[in-house]
């Protein structure tokens, strides 16, 4: 398996712009969670799902971030609009609730908006 | 908000020396703990997961202990070696299977 895949790795957008984060999680696993990290606040769970449902999205910090997870394959974090203050690293991981062998995070968006 | 914290923040020291780092959690509603190896530019990587007290476990020349009724686990590494200079991550689970990540402690191992 090639992991949790996440793009783009990089993304850099205008304050006002639309932005979409894309993850992959590994298959058979039916969780999905998306952490943000900055220096401030280290790493924080914005949202995660169970089986493609969206279980607690507390951690979303306004309405103008939204998760979706259509399928067990396929998840976005999307902010719209984007301010600089969401520039940060975007984590996506997955895990199985069959075993116990921690989170695979993916390699990480870092959202720069200017 | 869950009080998850780990010390001491960073940590420098000589290639050979061993070390360790604590991890302190809440003892109420607690599922596993976990430790990660945070590399620069890197994702986290997965070191242990723990469930039950008095777990102990061990790769190579890192292992972990957990004691969850006082709510505190800590991380061993036996003679350090400059790669394994990363920040080390812990993290709370909860019944609902989320987790809370500690700040993490900042290893540099000096050759």
């Amino acid at each position: 398996d090639a992991g949790v895949i996440q793009s783009p790795r990089h993304e850099v957008t205008e304050m006002g712009q639309e932005v979409t984060l894309r993850c992959k999680p590994i298959s058979g696993h039916d969780y999905l969670f998306w952490y943000r990290q900055t220096m401030m606040r280290g790493l924080e769970l914005l949202i995660y799902f169970n089986n493609n449902v969206p279980i607690d999205d507390s951690g979303m910090p306004e309405d103008r971030f939204s998760a979706k997870m259509p399928n067990a394959s396929f998840s976005t974090l999307k902010i719209q609009p984007s301010e600089p203050r969401d520039s940060a690293v975007y984590f996506c991981a997955s895990s199985t609730s069959m075993d116990s062998y921690g989170y695979t995070f993916g390699s990480g968006t870092r959202l720069t908006v200017v | 908000i869950l009080n998850v914290e780990q010390s001491p923040q960073s940590l420098h020291v000589q290639e050979g020396d061993s070390t360790n780092f604590t991890c302190s959690f809440p003892s109420s509603n607690f599922y596993a703990l976990h430790w990660y190896r945070w590399e620069t530019a890197k994702s986290p990587e997965a070191l242990f997961v723990m469930t039950l007290n008095g777990d102990e476990k061990k790769k190579g020349r890192i292992s972990a202990t957990l004691n969850t009724k006082e709510g505190y686990s800590y991380l061993y590494i036996k003679g350090s070696q400059p790669e394994d200079s990363a920040t080390y991550l812990c993290a709370f689970e909860n019944a609902g299977n989320m987790l809370t990540f500690g700040g993490g402690t900042r290893l540099m191992v000096k050759p």
